[in-house]
């Protein structure tokens, strides 16, 4: 079974921060996706992260600690349209990608 | 480039019907998957091909049938549809690239715009 959790619903306000997490659980470690989806709409892609540390990409960032099985998505000055579910997804047993339920983002003004 | 197509967007069929939900696309990448979504479980694999002429299994396979004859194209089909199946279905495509231990996995996919499909 899947082995990848994330919070079901956070809250934030529009302008603000938001850090969204991610453990996981799997051996031959090749890197976390991190994807965006929006109500009715197919997902997107984030992120790829496959060396621990911080990968910053405008108002995204993405995190990696391998030790700890350990990510997080960090959104910066929130806008309306980042309401959204984000999926965190780990490569397994080679083309088995593994996605976790993702995290609904509600941005209230 | 269309990237990758799915049809039909959506599809009502009676319990024991059969169908096929087609996926094209058009960025010549190896590897091409399909998933089903329903609420509360995200995305779930259940069928994936790495090149023409090879399929696996993914996590949720049974009742499902695939088959890649081409690059381009990745049809899934329901033999006897059931209730269960209601789902929203996404096919996905990408690169492969060598990961650890030798063992190849998709970069990142791009993901048609889902099949809505409802079994009475």
């Amino acid at each position: 079974g899947q082995n990848i959790d994330q919070p079901t619903e956070m809250t934030a306000t529009e302008g603000a921060i938001v850090q969204i997490n991610c453990t996981y659980q799997t051996s031959g470690f090749n890197g976390l996706f991190w994807y965006q989806q929006h109500a009715g709409e197919a997902p997107t892609f984030l992120s790829y992260n496959v060396l621990d540390g911080l990968e910053e990409k405008g108002r995204f960032s993405s995190f990696l600690s391998r030790s700890k099985g350990y990510s997080y998505l960090l959104l910066k000055e929130l806008q309306m349209k980042d309401s959204a579910s984000y999926l965190c997804a780990v490569p397994r047993d080679g083309f088995k990608t593994i996605f976790g339920a993702g995290t609904r983002l509600f941005v209230k003004a | 480039n269309a990237g990758v197509t799915q049809t039909p967007k959506f599809q009502v069929l009676k319990t024991g019907q059969s169908m096929t939900l087609q996926c094209a696309q058009d960025m010549n990448h190896e590897y091409m998957s399909w998933y089903r979504q329903d609420p509360g479980m995200g995305l779930r694999l259940i069928h994936y091909s790495v090149g023409a002429g090879i399929t696996d299994q993914g996590e949720v396979p049974n009742g499902y049938n695939v088959s890649r004859s081409t690059t381009e194209d990745f049809p899934l089909r329901l033999l006897s549809a059931a209730p269960s199946q209601t789902s929203v279905y996404f096919c996905a495509s990408s690169y492969s690239i060598s990961g650890t231990e030798g063992l190849g996995f998709s970069n990142e996919q791009f993901f048609g715009p889902g099949t809505r499909l409802t079994v009475l």
